[in-house]
């Protein structure tokens, strides 16, 4: 079946990195994806990974893979006031299937 | 940077009356998306649209909602009766045949309020 799941909510202080954690259930999910969603706004996309890729780094973020586990999760490094947002983890089957969203994580940046 | 576009940002109707959701997706993009957001709930797909047609739809997607492409700019959703748990934040996407990470741009929404 398909099914993402992330914990709802995630607190770190400002300049230290945040890692938000994921699970998927389908093996044959091909593309993996973190979205984000600042208040009132859509979703944008942040960083996509392959599933024949075990890490990926983009500027101040790094995702990981697992894919023996399912397990995605994403490192925000120097994390700044403006990171504070809903972060969505996702999955693909294919090019040609829908991506399936995780409740998303809602990251909270303290002073 | 292209955008899609959604209108209205945000729509009031009474239970029982039919509303139209628009959104103007990329101009070169070939695939369209309806999700929606339930408060607080995950973002859950409807129905993804392509070459003029459904290519696939949720059990979310019964007989009271439909899409169509009027013409060569719009992607509409109507919901024919609403009901109070149609409330919900929807959001179109688009996506490029062949774009390389095959992740959708998304608009900014409509939130739909059914009273």
């Amino acid at each position: 079946g398909e099914d993402v799941e992330q914990s709802l909510f995630l607190s770190v202080r400002e300049g230290d990195s945040s890692v938000i954690n994921c699970t998927y259930t389908d093996s044959s999910s091909t593309y993996l994806y973190w979205y984000k969603q600042e208040p009132g706004a859509g979703l944008q996309l942040l960083t996509y990974i392959f599933s024949n890729m075990d890490m990926k780094q983009d500027q101040r973020l790094t995702v990981l893979l697992n894919k023996k586990d399912k397990h995605l999760s994403l490192r925000i490094a120097d994390t700044q006031t403006g990171d504070s947002a809903i972060y969505f983890c996702a999955e693909r089957r294919s090019s040609a299937s829908k991506i399936i969203f995780g409740s998303g994580t809602r990251l909270s940046i303290r002073p | 940077e292209p955008e899609v576009t959604q209108t209205p940002s945000h729509q009031v109707t009474q239970m029982g009356q039919e509303v139209i959701l628009r959104c103007v997706p990329i101009s070169n993009h070939l695939y369209f998306y309806w999700y929606r957001q339930i408060l607080g709930q995950k973002v859950e797909f409807l129905v993804s649209f392509y070459n003029n047609e459904i290519s696939e739809k949720s059990e979310i997607f019964d007989d009271q909602f439909s899409v169509e492409r009027p013409d060569g700019s719009n992607f509409t959703l109507k919901i024919r009766s609403t009901k109070l748990e149609d409330s919900a934040m929807y959001f179109c996407a688009s996506s490029e045949r062949g774009q390389l990470n095959y992740g959708y741009t998304f608009g900014s929404g409509t939130r739909l309020t059914v009273v």
